[in-house]
């Protein structure tokens, strides 16, 4: 079965400082990532995801995340964040050697600091 | 912009009653899936639905857990009895075709306190 890590379970940063919350999955074979944001008292939406093709992917609200096969992980990056970006990230992975299945990190406590 | 719903928002009930939990995916949406989300943690599926057929069950307690999508459009899921170690967060999330590669939509959840 896939695992997948995020180191850090809580980010605290100043408004307007780059931020990079970190992922690394257990294997690199046929993968799809994804980054999901969730806000308090909201369920998860879907921040950005990798399919395949290039390996930076954007979101619409400035973050990004690289996929990097060798080092088997999928890092989000902000090089300038909001107070309106304090929420819950989550890692996941899926892929067709996990049946389609969906894992999760344990997820990032991101708060922006004023 | 369609959204997942889920009912009720928030269930407190003591050990050993029964619960249940109402989820209406996307309208078109043919695969439903059911998380458990425990504090400080992240969401782990419990079923997974296409259309009206469970495709994973693996992870659900069947001892204690009931789900079911009878039309293949909304589902509930039932817990009873319902244990302390049940409080958690309840999500339901739906997307297009269950592929690997589908985004998937969640709902607000239900969080569950068990006393």
């Amino acid at each position: 079965a896939q695992s997948v890590t995020q180191l850090d379970s809580q980010v605290p940063v100043f408004e307007e400082a780059p931020v990079e919350l970190r992922c690394n999955y257990s294997s690199s074979v046929s993968v799809y990532l994804f980054w999901y944001v969730q806000y308090p008292n909201q369920g998860l939406q879907l921040l950005l995801k990798y399919l395949s093709g290039s390996t930076l992917v954007e979101s619409i609200n400035g973050f990004e995340a690289e996929f990097n096969k060798s080092q088997t992980s999928f890092h989000l990056r902000k090089p300038s964040v909001h107070i309106s970006d304090t929420a819950e990230y989550f890692c996941a992975v899926s892929g067709t050697n996990t049946g389609n299945q969906f894992y999760f990190g344990t997820g990032t406590s991101l708060t922006v600091i004023p | 912009e369609a959204e997942v719903a889920q009912s009720p928002r928030y269930k407190i009930t003591e050990k050993s009653q029964a619960v249940a939990f109402w989820c209406d995916p996307i309208s078109g949406h043919a695969t439903l899936y059911w998380y458990r989300q425990i504090l400080g943690q992240g969401p782990e599926l419990l079923v997974q639905f296409q259309d009206e057929s469970v495709v994973d069950d693996s992870q659900l307690p069947k001892d204690r857990f009931s789900a079911e999508r009878l039309k293949g459009v909304d589902s509930t899921l039932k817990i009873q009895p319902a244990e302390l170690g049940d409080s958690a967060m309840y999500l339901c999330a739906s997307s297009l075709l269950g592929a690997s590669t589908d985004t998937q939509y969640f709902g607000p959840g239900t969080r569950l306190t068990v006393l």
